[in-house]
């Protein structure tokens, strides 16, 4: 069955403009994340989802950044005002939405900001 | 604050040999811990959970243990192969928490 899908897979974008990255997550699935990775690094969370409300978003960094999940199943970040320090790969992941289950990961979104 | 640390250099082993990865915690009590694997370019694939009450738990050829006193957890791949080599990430998770914290990741190399 399909996975955890991403587009674009690549956004370059200049400093100071407003950019939209998109996840599709497996079908059925309620829970719906959002991690950043930079190089080197871990994946740190960002927001988490269950249906189509944000259950968790204590890991945005600031006000720049917002995600939204209108019809609990695809889910768009957004990022205004992008800076250079956004720069990272931006990773969706959902599941089954219980205690303890496991996520699955897309291939993310490669953001670099010039 | 919440801290994860994983050797940061990366394991360089023969083939056939036994990998063992390390993952210490500090500042929490995690009810579980999960362990994934992460190839370039790719994002990270979930390969084993283990709880605070299991002190060990295998899967072909891995094996993941888990000690809270010591809050350390070690990820071991048994008869290694180049296919192994990897990033592998820790994420120690707090019971009532649906989110993952990740350390940085120890990457993998099997020479054949």
């Amino acid at each position: 069955g399909a996975g955890v899908s991403q587009t674009p897979s690549n956004k370059v974008t200049e400093k100071g403009k407003y950019v939209e990255l998109r996840c599709d997550p497996i079908s059925g699935h309620t829970a719906l994340y959002w991690y950043r990775q930079s190089l080197g690094q871990g994946p740190e969370f960002l927001i988490y989802f269950q249906g189509t409300g944000a259950a968790d978003d204590s890991g945005l960094p600031n006000d720049r950044f917002f995600a939204v999940r209108p019809e609990g199943s695809v889910s768009t970040l957004k990022i205004q005002r992008t800076e250079r320090g956004d720069s990272a790969v931006y990773l969706c992941a959902s599941s089954s939405g219980g205690y303890q289950e496991t996520q699955y990961f897309g291939p993310g979104t490669r953001l670099l900001v010039l | 604050s919440q801290k994860i640390e994983q050797n940061s250099e990366a394991l360089n082993i023969q083939e056939g040999k036994t990998a063992t990865l390390t993952c210490n915690y500090t500042n929490y009590s995690p009810a579980y811990l999960q362990w994934y694997r992460q190839d370039p370019g790719r994002g990270p694939v979930f390969l084993l959970l283990i709880r605070e009450n299991e002190k060990e738990k295998r899967k072909e050829r891995l094996k993941v243990t888990f000690d809270t006193t010591l809050k350390q957890s070690l990820f071991h791949i048994t008869a290694s192969q180049p296919a192994d080599s990897a990033t592998y990430l820790c994420a120690p998770a707090m019971d009532s928490s649906y989110k993952l914290i990740f350390g940085s990741g120890t990457r993998l190399l099997v020479r054949p």
